[in-house]
């Protein structure tokens, strides 16, 4: 039962804006959507989190739809190192209900 | 800043041996995370610690998968008896505020 839906795989090319998509429909009030990323062979890193207000940090920028059922993670200028699997996870912050359900993902291959 | 640190990086070991991997998180994190990740099963939390004390080990497969934390800075994992369908590459991860987790390097361990 994924709460996240994410298209299995895009690409884009360098130095261009990667905008990935993930639907989460039947997100809670009290759910916030988190970002990481899987390089590979690598464990996964954590890149952005947000409630209902748009965020930015020095990695990507994360907008998320006002009726909070969609979101989209920036990746203002993709370089070919941002080739990796981002999994689009919703959680609550705190709590015992509060771990990560990583599904499939969307594979982001960055093409020079 | 040494990040989380695991041991060993590959293990190959026999079915029926006893397996334990090691895990150090980052220095002042308070929660610390055991997942599996395998290509059929994705990333799956099998266990997490807060303040030492396992909060929620509803992913640990089965008996065979035992985890302690005797302090704030150390924690293992241990299969016994192994067997060839825990081949899997195991993270820990660990972190302050529950969900921004920082994940080590992973350890692949094969079971023949």
């Amino acid at each position: 039962d994924a709460k996240t839906t994410q298209p299995p795989s895009m690409d884009c090319a360098e130095g261009r804006a990667a905008n990935l998509p993930c639907n989460h429909s039947t997100i809670s009030g009290n759910e916030y959507v988190y970002w990481y990323r899987q390089i590979h062979s690598q464990g996964p890193q954590y890149i952005i989190h947000g409630l209902k207000n748009n965020e930015t940090n020095e990695m990507a920028s994360l907008i998320i739809t006002e009726d909070r059922k969609s979101s989209t993670l920036i990746l203002p200028h993709a370089t070919l190192r941002d080739t990796a699997v981002y999994y689009c996870i919703v959680s609550v912050l705190t709590g015992a209900n509060s771990k990560l359900t990583f599904g499939k993902g969307i594979t982001l291959s960055v093409r020079p | 800043d040494a990040g989380v640190i695991q041991s060993p990086r590959h293990e190959v070991t026999e079915m029926g041996q006893e397996v334990t991997l090691r895990c150090k998180p980052i220095s002042g994190h308070n929660s610390l995370f055991w997942y599996r990740q395998t290509m059929m099963r994705g990333l799956e939390l099998l266990i997490y610690f807060n303040n030492n004390v396992p909060i929620d080990d509803s992913g640990m497969p089965e008996d065979r998968f035992s985890a302690k934390m005797p302090n704030a800075s150390f924690s293992t994992l241990k299969i016994q008896p192994s067997e060839p369908r825990d081949s899997a590459v195991y993270f820990c991860a660990s972190s302050v505020r529950y969900n921004e987790q920082f994940f080590g390097p992973g350890t692949r361990l094969t079971v023949l």
